[in-house]
């Protein structure tokens, strides 16, 4: 089965750094995505990594491991607008989006 | 980047009644439109794949005559919740990829909130 696996809830510093990890499970495998999400709105897109390494976009970066089915989502100089819900989202080889229930992350000044 | 609209954004309705929500994409033609539902503190659960021209492909549990999906142009794409009762008071959110690739991100539309009384 396809399976997506995040913790339920983080809690952080403003200003300090903070890494959400994911691990999946998927019928084939065509990227991942990193969603973030507030609450009550839609999914932004925050990255999207097909390759194993670090992709870096300013205070956010996002680290893929195939063939471990691993990923993590890198927040740097957290701000109180970043609490949020991150979401790791894997392509399938059906090139479907598989979702779990996201990361919940708290930021406390 | 690439916007899709999503109207509207919330809508109160008594129950019985039926209720369209409308995805356009603003500046890319989407052949291929998601329409997702999510209720509280809940992951986006995938309806339906809209298909332009063809019928939408249902995920399984998803009542079809329920949700009716219309994809009839390459910027819009409708989900029509017939008969809504209380339960079905959720958070609907559709996604589209730019015609021809398999690939990239997704946009989303800002989602609409159904409560029916």
């Amino acid at each position: 089965g396809q399976n997506i696996d995040q913790p339920t809830e983080m809690t952080a510093t403003e200003g300090a750094i903070v890494q959400i990890n994911c691990t999946y499970q998927t019928s084939g495998f065509n990227g991942l995505f990193w969603y973030q999400q507030h609450a009550g709105e839609a999914p932004t897109f925050l990255s999207y990594n097909v390759l194993d390494g670090l992709e870096e976009k300013g205070r956010f970066s996002s680290f893929l491991s195939r063939s471990k089915g691993y990923s993590y989502l890198l927040l740097k100089e957290l701000q109180m607008k970043d609490s949020a819900s991150y979401l790791c989202a894997p392509m399938d080889s059906n090139y479907q989006l598989i979702w779990g229930a996201g990361t919940k992350l708290i930021i406390k000044p | 980047g690439a916007v899709v609209s999503q109207h509207p954004s919330w809508v109160i309705c008594k129950s019985g009644t039926s209720v369209k929500i409308e995805c356009r994409s603003l500046d890319f033609q989407a052949t291929t439109m998601f329409w997702y539902r999510q209720f509280p503190k809940q992951s986006l659960m995938l309806m339906a794949t809209s298909n332009e021209g063809s019928k939408a492909t249902y995920e399984q549990g998803v009542e079809k005559d329920k949700f009716l999906i219309n994809h009839a142009s390459l910027t819009l794409s409708t989900l029509t919740v017939t008969s809504a009762h209380p339960e079905d008071s959720s958070f609907y959110i559709c996604s589209a990829r730019a015609s021809g690739l398999d690939t990239g991100e997704l946009f989303f539309g800002e989602g609409s909130r159904l409560t029916v009384l």
